[in-house]
C-alpha cells in the first residue's frame, strides 16, 4: 500500500525557519515525483512545486520560487519542504503528493499525505 | 499560467439526484485534467485522471468528460458521502506549471 506520512503540526514565529517532512512507503520512492500543495485556511489548493527523489531535482511554481526549498533523501524515502524565514501568510496546511506514474511526466497526484498544519504567529 | 475556472461555486443538490460540475481552462490542456474530492478535515482524493479515467475504487456513477478547454464531472445518484468540495487540476506542461481550479462545493439541498 502506498503511504505518505507527514510530520506533525508546527507553531512558529515570523522570521523563524522550518523544515517539514513527508515519508513515503509501499513503492519505489526514488522514481516517483513528489509534489507539495498548499491550502490556506478556508481556501482552495495551490500547487507549489515538485521534486524528483532520485536526484533531489526540484521544480517550483513561479509563485513559490525563492520562497521555499524542496528536497528529498531517497536513502530514507523522505521528502522535505523548508522555509528560511517564515511569514504570517505562510500559515496553511501543506500536503505532500505523489505523481501517479513514474514513466509519464504528465500525470496527476494519486496519493496524498495527511497534511501538516503550519501556524505562524507572533 | 493556465487558469482553471470552476462553476458553479456552490451546487445544491438533493440526495439521489445528479450533480454536474464544470471546469474551463484558459487554454488547451488536451486531456491532462484530473478531478479530486475533498471532505472537511481530510486530504483530497483523486477521482478522475486523463479527463475521464476513474481512479481505483471510484464508483461508476462518477464520470468525467471533455477535452482541450471544457471539462465536466458528473455524479449520478448523489449519496451522502458525495457532499464535498471538488477541484479540477491541469498537469499539461513540462517543465511543470500546474494549477487547480478554485473548487465547487456540492451541498445538500
Amino acid at each position: 500500500e502506498v503511504q505518505l506520512v507527514q510530520s506533525g503540526a508546527e507553531v512558529k514565529k515570523p522570521g523563524e525557519s522550518l523544515k517539514i517532512s513527508c515519508k513515503g512507503s509501499g513503492y519505489d520512492f526514488a522514481t516517483y515525483w513528489i509534489g507539495w500543495v498548499r491550502q490556506m485556511p478556508g481556501k482552495g489548493l495551490e500547487w507549489m512545486g515538485i521534486v524528483y527523489p532520485a536526484d533531489s531535482d526540484p521544480r517550483y511554481s513561479p509563485s513559490f520560487e525563492g520562497q521555499v526549498t524542496m528536497s528529498a533523501d531517497k536513502s530514507i524515502t523522505t521528502a522535505y519542504l523548508q522555509w528560511n524565514s517564515l511569514k504570517v501568510s505562510d500559515s496553511a496546511v501543506y500536503y505532500c503528493v505523489r505523481r501517479s506514474s513514474n514513466t509519464f511526466l504528465l500525470s496527476p497526484f494519486d496519493s496524498w499525505g495527511q497534511g501538516t498544519l503550519v501556524t505562524v504567529t507572533s | 499560467e493556465i487558469v482553471l475556472t470552476q462553476s458553479p461555486a456552490t451546487l445544491s443538490v438533493s440526495p439521489g439526484e445528479r450533480a454536474t460540475l464544470s471546469c474551463r481552462a484558459s487554454e488547451s490542456v488536451s486531456r491532462n485534467l484530473a478531478w479530486y474530492q475533498q471532505k472537511p478535515g481530510q486530504a483530497p482524493r483523486l477521482l478522475i485522471s486523463g479527463a475521464s479515467t476513474r481512479a481505483t475504487g471510484i464508483p461508476a456513477r462518477v464520470s468525467g468528460s471533455g477535452s482541450e478547454t471544457e471539462f465536466t464531472l458528473t455524479i449520478s445518484g448523489l449519496q451522502s458521502e458525495d457532499f464535498a468540495v471538488y477541484y479540477c487540476h491541469q498537469y499539461t506542461n513540462w517543465p511543470p506549471s500546474e494549477t487547480f481550479g478554485q473548487g465547487t462545493k456540492v451541498e445538500i439541498k
